[in-house]
């Protein structure tokens, strides 16, 4: 059972353009939703993430935008760079006693053309 | 990646044979988690532990096993090693329930 989905599964910009990553969850326990970022033979970097309690949190060129009823949230990232260029996971937790396990979305690769 | 090591990188194996891969911490974090990233499927949670010999089933646990004898090693071991258990498995670890993960750079393991 997919409990976070990713879309779209690959996403080709251009420099300069807006790159818009989309992940729908089921479950609405999920306290804590991150945004990993992966480059090729490397493990996931923690990017970004968001707490339900807030609809946006944005830090440089890199936005989350949340939206709880729809149970949707979504990757923004403005001016797209060639070194943005990497695999991006949409992930969330559940609270209490999880253990903080993480649930990820299946991924996206993003292609950001100079 | 800092404070977290994945051992082997890369390793070849025939089909029905046992594996142990291993994921050292220096950061002292009480919870380590084991995923395998697979196209299509993303990272998919194997095992976990919140603590010296304290661990639990993620939600694809078959054919797999772990251990911790100590707080800094975390060990996954294949039973018998199926094709199908060709993936790239991370390491992670956290601080806590209210942090994030750090992840290693992975063991890519090829059943043969």
């Amino acid at each position: 059972q997919q409990q976070v989905k990713q879309s779209p599964q690959s996403l080709i910009v251009q420099k300069g353009g807006i790159s818009i990553i989309n992940c729908a969850y089921e479950n609405t326990a999920f306290d804590y939703f991150p945004w990993y970022q992966q480059f090729p033979g490397k493990g996931p970097a923690l990017l970004i993430a968001i707490r339900p309690d807030v609809s946006e949190k944005k830090e440089g060129r890199f936005t989350i935008s949340f939206n709880k009823s729809a149970k949707q949230f979504s990757l923004h990232i403005m001016d797209s760079q060639p070194g943005d260029s990497a695999t991006y996971f949409c992930a969330a937790r559940t609270g209490g006693t999880s253990y903080g396990k993480l649930t990820f979305g299946q991924g996206t690769i993003l292609t950001v053309h100079p | 990646d800092a404070g977290i090591t994945q051992s082997p990188r890369h390793k070849v194996t025939e089909t029905g044979t046992p594996v142990t891969l291993r994921c050292h911490q220096t950061e002292n974090h009480r919870y380590m988690y084991w995923y395998r990233q697979d196209p299509g499927h993303g990272l998919r949670l194997i095992h976990y532990s919140y603590g010296v010999k304290d661990t639990d089933k993620g939600e694809v646990s078959d054919g797999y096993s772990v251990s911790r004898s100590k707080t800094e090693d975390f060990l996954l071991t294949l039973e018998s090693a199926t094709s199908s258990q060709t993936s790239v498995y991370f390491c992670a670890i956290s601080a806590g329930v209210n942090y994030g993960y750090t992840f290693g750079s992975g063991t890519r393991l090829t059943v043969v």
